[in-house]
């Protein structure tokens, strides 16, 4: 298995375009997760998924960013306008049974200008 | 609610020695507790977890944890360090009865000195 695979790795992008971050959980799993991960906040939960519908967006920082499971293997993260304070690494996750533990991707690094 | 405390931020052992690092969660029914381990520029591998049963898990690597209940605590051991293992350490938590979300510690970076 290929493992979780997020797309791009590298994202820079002026400030008010708009991002997308692509996710493809491990196949199989029912659990989708987009975490966001910087200096200051640490690793913070956005959203995740169960079976392609969005359980808990409470993690949501405001209305420009949104994300969708279509189906189950593929997910987006969708930031729009960016602004430079949206700069992280941010990494989906995906999992059988939470209490299994996270498969994590290797993260999109995001810089907005 | 619960949550996980990492005391220390950083950590700096020489090549050989042993290593502990610390990890206390806060919840009133039994957790689940994980601890994953983030190389540069990678994402967060799980080295081991704890459901139940035997409080001395043991993972990946060579390291293992002992779920303390009394202390509320899950320290990560490892008895001989390698260059390799310098990364940083995350401790998370899930709640016994729906573990859907892990609540994630804010991480120790370990340094190894050679």
């Amino acid at each position: 298995d290929a493992g979780v695979i997020q797309s791009p790795r590298h994202e820079v992008t002026e400030m008010g375009q708009e991002v997308t971050l692509r996710c493809k959980p491990i196949s199989g799993h029912d659990y989708l997760f987009w975490y966001r991960q910087t200096m200051m906040r640490g690793l913070e939960l956005l959203i995740y998924f169960n079976n392609n519908v969005p359980i808990d967006d409470s993690g949501m920082p405001e209305d420009r960013f949104s994300a969708k499971m279509p189906n189950a293997s593929f997910s987006t993260l969708k930031i729009q306008p960016s602004e430079p304070r949206d700069s992280a690494v941010y990494f989906c996750a995906s999992s059988a049974q939470s209490f299994y533990g996270y498969t994590f991707g290797s993260g999109t690094r995001l810089t907005v200008v | 609610a619960q949550s996980v405390t990492q005391p220390d931020i950083h950590i700096t052992v020489s090549e050989g020695a042993s290593l502990e690092l610390r990890c206390n969660y806060s919840y009133g029914a039994t957790p689940y507790l994980f601890w994953y381990v983030q190389s540069p520029g990678q994402g967060l591998q799980l080295l081991l977890k704890y459901f139940s049963g035997d409080t001395l898990v043991q993972g990946i690597k060579g390291f293992e944890a002992e779920f303390k209940r009394s202390q509320s605590s899950f320290n990560l051991r490892k008895p001989s360090v390698h260059w390799s293992d310098a990364a940083e350490y995350f401790c998370a938590v899930g709640r016994s009865y729906n573990t859907d979300k892990l609540i994630f510690g804010t991480g120790t970076r370990l340094q190894v000195f050679p």
